[in-house]
């Protein structure tokens, strides 16, 4: 079965700062790999996602996100946080053969210091 | 457009009761898939439908329970409550399998 980890439970960036939210998965095959954000007592809004084609992907509010087969990785960037960017973000895998069962991290939750 | 609908988004219930929780997806969409969230398992996946077929299902008790419906909203159902119930129950649509999830705001259950 796929598995995902996201190793950090908590990152504190200053504002301004660059980002890089780690994302490992497990799967034997190319999976669809997601990252989603939610805010305290919201659902989850899809920042990015990659199926096919260009490994690096740009989403919603200027993050990316970089498919790295060899590494099994699919780590989420954004070059300058800004505060309403704090928020816990998921990452998340499917299996291209069982789309709609979607398999999500722990989570990572962000803290942006003024 | 408007997003995936559900109702209701905050619900108390005892232990032993049952509950329905309801999903609307977006017009067009006819995938419809659930998930719970809690702190302590994180967010797992219970089941999907498509076109009122159930597709999917995850690792739950059949205690829970789901259909969708032939205008593709869907229904879950939780029969006799156990506290760990307790959990923001999530509604995802999508217009396929192989398509964009989008989530609903959750209903938050609270089993006491």
């Amino acid at each position: 079965a796929q598995s995902v980890t996201q190793p950090d439970i908590h990152i504190t960036v200053s504002e301004g700062a660059s980002l890089e939210l780690r994302c490992n998965y497990s799967y034997g095959a190319t999976p669809y790999l997601f990252w989603y954000v939610q805010s305290p007592g919201q659902g989850l809004q899809l920042l990015l996602k990659y199926f096919s084609g260009d490994t690096l992907v740009q989403g919603i509010k200027g993050f990316e996100a970089e498919f790295k087969r060899s590494q099994s990785s699919f780590n989420l960037r954004k070059p300058s946080v800004h505060w309403s960017d704090a928020a816990e973000y998921f990452c998340a895998v499917e299996k291209s053969t069982n789309a709609g069962k979607s398999t999500f991290g722990d989570g990572t939750t962000l803290t942006v210091k003024p | 457009k408007a997003g995936v609908t559900q109702t209701p988004r905050y619900l108390i219930k005892t232990r032993g009761q049952q509950v329905t929780l309801s999903c609307s997806p977006i017009s067009g969409h006819r995938s419809v898939s659930w998930y719970q969230q809690t702190p302590g398992q994180g967010l797992q996946f219970l089941f999907e439908y498509f076109s009122e077929t159930q597709r999917n299902k995850g690792n739950f008790p059949g205690r829970f329970s789901g259909r969708q419906f032939s205008n593709s909203r869907s229904e879950m159902n939780v029969s006799t409550l156990e506290l760990g119930d307790s959990a923001l129950y999530l509604c995802a649509s999508s217009k396929g399998p192989q398509e964009t999830q989008y989530f609903g705001p959750g209903t938050r259950l609270l089993v006491l």
